[in-house]
């Protein structure tokens, strides 16, 4: 069974710029979590989707955002780029009836200039 | 505030060895806790979770020791191999139903041939 797959795998933007990231669960798995990776704040929860409704978001400015599509499939975006946002995106997916047990994704490299 | 405090920040084990990585959570809502995995330029991959009704969980070489009145979980890797030097994090998720992981810090392991 094919894992998480995130694309892209990296991402150079300039600040002010915007930016969408996608990711496709594994086969099955209905739930979708976004979480930010950085040397300093390490992993930190964005938000999570269920069948297409965004059940929980962590403590992050509205210039995060994202949706989720009726295959599952995720993207995030993030508008008004900042040099902060500069981090490695990590998606991951999980079952239905097993939402705690994540699977993440090789994440999506974004550095901001 | 949920929180997670990992300890020690990095660690140097000789080949063979016993790798102790040690975790400690606030939140008693919180009722899984997962360890992960991970190397540079991939995703955190799940190597072994418990559940608080149990003390401790082995998966070969790798088990999870939980003190519930304390409020502490360890990870032991038992005949630390050189293959194991990567970053293990230790997280912690509430019963709610939705896949919100709180990450530690993370703790670099190295081990050294």
């Amino acid at each position: 069974k094919a894992g998480v797959t995130q694309t892209p795998r990296y991402l150079i933007k300039t600040r002010g710029q915007q930016v969408t990231l996608s990711c496709s669960p594994i086969s099955g798995h209905r739930s979708v979590s976004w979480y930010q990776q950085t040397p300093g704040q390490g992993l930190q929860f964005l938000f999570e989707y269920f069948s297409e409704t965004q059940r929980n978001k962590g403590n992050f400015p509205g210039r995060f955002s994202g949706r989720q599509f009726s295959n599952s499939r995720s993207e995030m975006n993030v508008s008004t780029l900042e040099l902060g946002d500069s981090a490695l995106y990590l998606c991951a997916s999980s079952l239905v009836g097993d939402l705690y047990e994540q699977y993440f994704g090789p994440g999506t490299r974004l550095t901001v200039t | 505030q949920q929180q997670v405090k990992q300890s020690p920040q990095s660690l140097i084990v000789q080949k063979g060895g016993i790798s102790i990585i040690n975790c400690a959570y606030e939140n008693t809502a919180f009722d899984y806790f997962p360890w992960y995995q991970q190397f540079p330029g991939k995703g955190p991959a799940l190597l072994i979770a418990i559940r608080p009704d149990v003390s401790e969980k082995k998966e070969g070489r790798f088990t999870i020791s939980f003190n519930k009145s304390a409020k502490q979980f360890s990870l032991h890797i038992m005949d630390s191999q050189p293959g194991d030097s990567a970053t293990y994090f230790c997280a912690a998720s509430m019963g709610s139903g939705y896949s919100t992981l709180t990450f530690g810090k993370g703790t670099m392991l190295l081990v050294s041939p």
